[in-house]
């Protein structure tokens, strides 16, 4: 059964980058139908598409970050990364990794990461 | 600001059929089927419908439909375990992104 797991360092100082890795276990991580996406969550707040990275290294964005953002994949690990350089309180969010077939069908449980002095 | 509008509540008793609706646009509803979202207690999303199509182990009083620019999720037979936050999202062709709503909250009266 695949599962995905995020991890991060938690807090951040604003205008730093926030670095978050994505764990895949249980599957094909390297099948050529997947894309490997990030979302987030403010608290009380709806669900943002952050990007996507296919396992050949093509990725794309949401223009909304006005390109902070950057993805990265590493399939001998099956892992797959995240940076958003420049970070302001705004970035505060519940961070989830998802794989995308169809539509993004299984996510991690999410990582809380917090922008603060 | 949401690219997709969805109620921000509604609500039904036990046993009630409700139905919630997205509404988007040409680039988005319109082209795309539409995915939809159950997040209970802020856990993670899971997906509860595609399209017409339930993911394995949804029960079949989830129901959806589109027309034109505006998808809708049934829920026929509401239960107690239904309570929770629903998001709508598709594909949008103009933005390459996809998009999501602002959510509903149903609350199981």
């Amino acid at each position: 059964q695949v599962q995905l797991q995020e991890s991060g360092p938690g807090l951040v100082k604003p205008s730093q980058t926030l670095s978050l890795t994505c764990t895949v276990s249980g599957g094909s991580f390297s099948s050529g139908s997947y894309y490997w996406s990030w979302i987030r969550q403010p608290a009380g707040k709806g669900l943002e598409w952050i990007g996507r990275i296919s396992t050949t290294g093509r990725s794309s964005y949401n223009p909304s970050l006005k390109s902070r953002a950057s993805m990265s994949i590493d399939t001998s690990k099956n892992q797959f990364s995240l940076q958003l350089t420049s970070v302001t309180v705004a970035d505060t969010a519940t961070y989830y990794c998802a794989r995308v077939e169809d539509f993004p069908d299984l996510w991690g449980q999410g990582a809380l990461l917090s922008v603060s002095s | 600001q949401s690219a997709l509008t969805q109620e921000a509540s509604v609500s039904g008793t036990v046993g009630q059929k409700v139905t919630l609706s997205c509404t988007g646009n040409s680039n988005n509803i319109a082209r795309y089927p539409v995915v939809w979202y159950q997040q209970i207690s802020h856990g993670a999303p899971k997906a509860v419908l595609f399209g017409n199509s339930l993911p394995s182990g949804i029960p079949p009083r989830f129901s959806g439909s589109r027309s034109g620019t505006t998808a809708s999720l049934t829920v026929s037979g509401l239960q107690p375990e239904d309570e929770a936050d629903y998001y709508c999202s598709t594909w949008d062709f103009s933005l390459s992104i996809w998009v999501f709503g602002g959510g509903t909250r149903l609350t199981v009266l």
